[in-house]
């Protein structure tokens, strides 16, 4: 079965920094997807960004990327010029052979001004 | 404007009733899902829809029932065998199985039960 890992419970971050959530997955799935979600305090799951494991270059979504190193199982995400509404819960998920997400436990992010 | 909607936002109900969280999707999707989510803790799906009249168990099914008699709604009971159920629960569609890997999923708005 897929695990997905955030290491990260908690992260502080100055405003207009930048900050990288860290994700990992253990899978023996060729084909797959990573996906992250932001879940502001009001409770709905926003998605940010997808990487496909054959996508050659690393995902970019406006302040958002994905720093993906396939041979390290890695998927992190970045967030570059964090804002005050940056605060919020980051899911990583997983998306393999079964269609189903398997999502990790979440990291939460305070910005800071 | 497409979305999906779920209703009540909150609900409280005694021990031992079963209740019913409402999920209706308007994005023409397949495939929705529902998922429980517990303080600090990722989502865990419970169960999920590929197509109207189908529905297969997820990770944690045990004391919920669901029904997808059309396309647009997936409601889930939670039933007296659930033994924990206050938790946060969110519903999901994606718009197509089989689709290769880009199958992002939207999420409702969430309806927080809680079992007094």
């Amino acid at each position: 079965a897929q695990k997905i890992t955030q290491t990260q419970p908690g992260m502080f971050v100055q405003e207009k920094e930048a900050v990288t959530l860290d994700c990992t997955y253990d899978t023996s799935d060729q084909s797959y997807g990573l996906f992250w979600y932001k879940q502001p305090s009001s409770g709905e799951m926003i998605f940010l960004i997808y990487q496909g494991s054959y996508d050659e270059q690393n995902a970019t979504e406006g302040r958002y990327s994905l720093n993906f190193q396939k041979a390290r199982k890695s998927a992190n995400l970045v967030i570059s010029a964090s804002q005050l509404g940056d605060s919020a819960m980051y899911f990583c998920a997983f998306q393999g052979g079964s269609e189903k997400l398997v999502f990790g436990k979440g990291t939460k992010l305070t910005v800071n001004p | 404007d497409g979305g999906i909607t779920q209703s009540p936002k909150y609900l409280f109900r005694k021990e031992g009733q079963n209740v019913t969280l409402s999920c209706e999707q308007n994005l023409n999707h397949d495939a929705m899902y529902w998922y429980r989510q517990d303080p600090g803790q990722g989502l865990r799906l419970i169960y999920y829809s590929q197509i109207v009249n189908d529905f297969q168990k997820g990770d944690i099914a045990e004391g919920y029932s669901v029904s997808r008699e059309k396309k647009e709604s997936f409601p889930l009971t939670v039933t007296s065998a659930q033994k924990n159920p206050t938790a946060f629960y969110l519903c999901a569609s994606s718009i197509e199985v089989g689709r290769a890997y880009y199958n992002e999923q939207f999420f409702g708005p969430g309806t927080r039960l809680t079992v007094l």
